[in-house]
């Protein structure tokens, strides 16, 4: 059963645009929120978090969305940019005693975003 | 700040033998967790350490193992390979504090069991 849905695997979207990728969850038990890029050999780059005490955490052009009661998450890109074509992993987990996430990562699927020229 | 290393990038080996995996934590970071990556799946936790004891495994049977050392470094071990063990192997590390704790990923082992 999975407990971290990214049910788009690909997304294709130009150069200037905005980019939203999506993210479900399903054990309400997860209170932190994580948003991780990847390239191809590469490991998975941080990008933006967000604890469920808030909805909306920004930092440069990502902005992440929590809506607790539908159990979704989303990340907004603008403007995107074709460095930013990579595969985007939602995770979660529950917070450690001193906040931020602590042990088990749950990592959804992935979504490939492409961003052309 | 030096960031998370693994070793070795690739790797090759048949099924029954044993494998070790290695991992320098970013400077400044106490705690490492070992995850696995299979072709178009996210990443898996395998198990995490913290002060040198295990601290939390996920769904993967005893023969994969893993230690800790005093500078923070870590090695996965996995015996009796088996093919469904090809995987990019990813560690993370974190700093375990009063203000957050954010994983930060290694490059990743890529494991090929023939």
């Amino acid at each position: 059963d999975q407990q971290v849905k990214q049910n788009s695997p690909s997304l294709s979207v130009q150069e200037g645009r905005i980019s939203i990728l999506n993210c479900d969850y399903t054990n309400s038990m997860f209170d932190y929120f994580l948003w991780y890029k990847k390239y191809p050999a590469e490991g998975p780059t941080f990008l933006i978090s967000i604890s469920s005490i808030k909805d909306k955490n920004e930092d440069g052009r990502f902005t992440v969305f929590l809506n607790k009661s539908a159990k979704h998450l989303s990340l907004h890109i603008v403007p995107s940019q074709p460095g930013d074509s990579a595969v985007y992993f939602c995770a979660a987990s529950v917070a450690g005693i001193y906040g931020g996430s602590q042990g088990n990562l749950i990592f959804g699927k992935g979504t490939k975003l492409s961003v052309k020229p | 700040e030096t960031g998370v290393t693994q070793s070795p990038t690739h790797l090759i080996k048949t099924r029954g033998q044993q494998v070790t995996l290695r991992c320098s934590s970013q400077s400044g970071h106490n705690t490492v967790s070992w995850y696995q990556q299979a072709l178009g799946q996210g990443p898996q936790f395998i198990f995490q350490y913290y002060r040198e004891e295990e601290n939390g495994r996920g769904n993967f049977p005893p023969r994969f193992s893993g230690l800790q050392f005093p500078n923070y470094s870590s090695e996965l071990n996995v015996n009796a390979l088996e093919l469904d063990d090809s995987a990019l192997y990813l560690c993370a590390s974190s700093r375990r504090q009063g203000s957050g704790e954010t994983q930060y990923f290694g490059p990743g082992t890529r494991l090929l069991v023939l």
